[in-house]
């Protein structure tokens, strides 16, 4: 594998379920993001960690758990979604993270559809 | 309220010919600036950066412009290839804003 890869690639859920989404990166890089994408609007991030440890919560709510065990891997724990939350969720790494000039490398992202 | 625009959701343009797209973004103080662009499923893939002490950066068929006092980068593709067929966002670096996006359709 190379790059960054997501799976799963869709999921469906409901509102009570519990699942979650799995990131991981094979280009050594040490920090590690999750985005929101939903319709018409743009990508909104919504955490950033940094050598293992979170150095960015955007307002996301606590519905969305993250957890960032290494620098290659990320995941992105989900229960009691509600139907907005339907979205397109991207995973990123980049060489550095925090606020540090440098491009991101986005995986294909998972669909996920709450019911 | 978004900190970058993108103006066009779309733009078609003839294969060979420029490819113009826009963005704007409302603080003085971001100080880089990229481009991605997107097949469909498949995430962004980074295309081209400029840094705000420059006002132009090219590489290859891509030229980006940086105008400070407008607020305003525009990417330029020359000549534009059926290739280039995606969704182009751009970013302000290092504050992680990105815009809606433009689907450009390169027509053979």
């Amino acid at each position: 594998e190379t790059g960054v890869t997501q799976t799963p690639r869709h999921l469906v859920m409901g509102m009570t379920n519990k699942k979650s989404l799995k990131c991981e990166q094979h280009l050594g890089h040490n920090a590690m993001y999750w985005y929101k994408q939903s319709a018409k609007k743009p990508l909104e991030l919504m955490f950033v960690y940094n050598f293992k440890e979170q150095t960015e919560n955007n307002s996301v709510p606590s519905r969305f758990s993250p957890e960032c065990p290494n620098s290659s891997h990320l995941f992105l724990h989900l229960h009691t979604l509600q139907p907005e939350d339907s979205a397109l969720y991207l995973c990123a790494s980049s060489q550095m993270g925090g606020r540090t000039y440098n491009e991101q490398f986005f995986g294909p992202g998972t669909r996920l559809t709450v019911l | 309220d978004q900190q970058v625009k993108q103006n066009s959701p779309s733009l078609s343009v003839q294969e060979g010919r420029i490819s113009i797209l826009n963005c704007d973004y409302t603080n003085s103080m971001f100080d880089y600036f990229l481009w991605y662009k997107k097949y469909p499923a498949e995430g962004p893939t980074f295309l081209i950066s400029i840094s705000s002490i420059k006002d132009k950066n090219e590489d290859g068929r891509f030229t980006v412009f940086l105008n400070k006092s407008a607020k305003h980068l525009s990417l330029h593709i020359v000549p534009s290839q059926p290739g280039d067929s995606a969704v182009y966002f751009c970013e302000t670096g290092n504050q992680f804003y990105f815009g809606t996006g433009t689907s450009l359709t390169v027509i053979p």
